[in-house]
């Protein structure tokens, strides 16, 4: 089954800076890419995904890239703002298999 | 999204007990997903279902765990006979014929 690694597991950035969330899949056949933001006590809220037939995705201060031959993507933040701070998780399917396969997570700090 | 809902949010079990958790998912989403969280930890896919039908079980434990997504009414996680190790966070999701999964607020699940 497919094994999705997340790197790093805590990340401390200054506000105003840029911060990047890296995973790894090991599944060629995967190919939707989605990443959640989960704050404490919350659900997880989708907030970009990404499916194999592009190579990155932008939405404000938000991408994701996606290299599929290395089998990894990641998530960039700019502009880093305190409302970011919240862990991250990235994940990974095969459309109209299994559920998704998510990371370990992320929790992200944006020092003021 | 908040269409996505899920009751209760707390459920307070002893050794042995059953719990049952409910998710209604978004008005006209047809596919319904159940996953487990552990504190710290992410997310871990337990099960696929679409109206009255068991897509893909492949995590869920072999025992005491069963779900349904009736075709009225929401769907059901029940644990049977429930043990301390099945205290955690259960989130549903649900889709509709696209891959993008929209999450429940999820059950709390503590095991006395």
């Amino acid at each position: 089954g497919e094994n999705v690694e997340q790197h790093p597991s805590t990340l401390s950035v200054q506000e105003g800076d840029s911060a990047v969330i890296k995973c790894t899949y090991s599944d060629s056949a995967s190919n939707y890419f989605p990443w959640y933001k989960q704050e404490l006590g919350k659900r997880p809220q989708l907030i970009i995904d990404i499916r194999s037939n592009v190579g990155e995705k932008k939405d404000q201060r938000i991408a994701v890239t996606l290299n599929k031959t290395a089998k990894h993507f990641s998530l960039h933040i700019t502009e880093t703002q305190p409302e970011d701070s919240a862990v991250y998780f990235c994940a990974a399917s095969d459309r109209g298999a299994d559920g998704l396969t998510f990371g370990k997570g992320t929790h992200l700090i944006i020092q003021p | 999204n908040a269409g996505v809902m899920q009751n209760p949010r707390h459920l307070v079990r002893r050794r042995g007990q059953e719990a049952r958790l409910r998710c209604s998912p978004v008005k006209g989403h047809s596919h319904v997903y159940w996953y487990r969280q552990l504190p710290e930890e992410g997310l871990k896919f337990m099960v696929y279902l679409q109206k009255e039908n068991i897509i893909d079980e492949s995590g869920m434990p072999k025992e005491r765990f069963s779900a349904e997504f009736p075709k009225e009414g929401p769907s059901i996680l029940r644990i049977q006979q429930v043990v301390r190790g099945d205290s955690a966070a259960y989130f549903c999701a649900s889709s509709d014929s696209t891959d993008t999964q929209y999450f429940g607020p999820g059950t709390r699940l503590t095991v006395l």
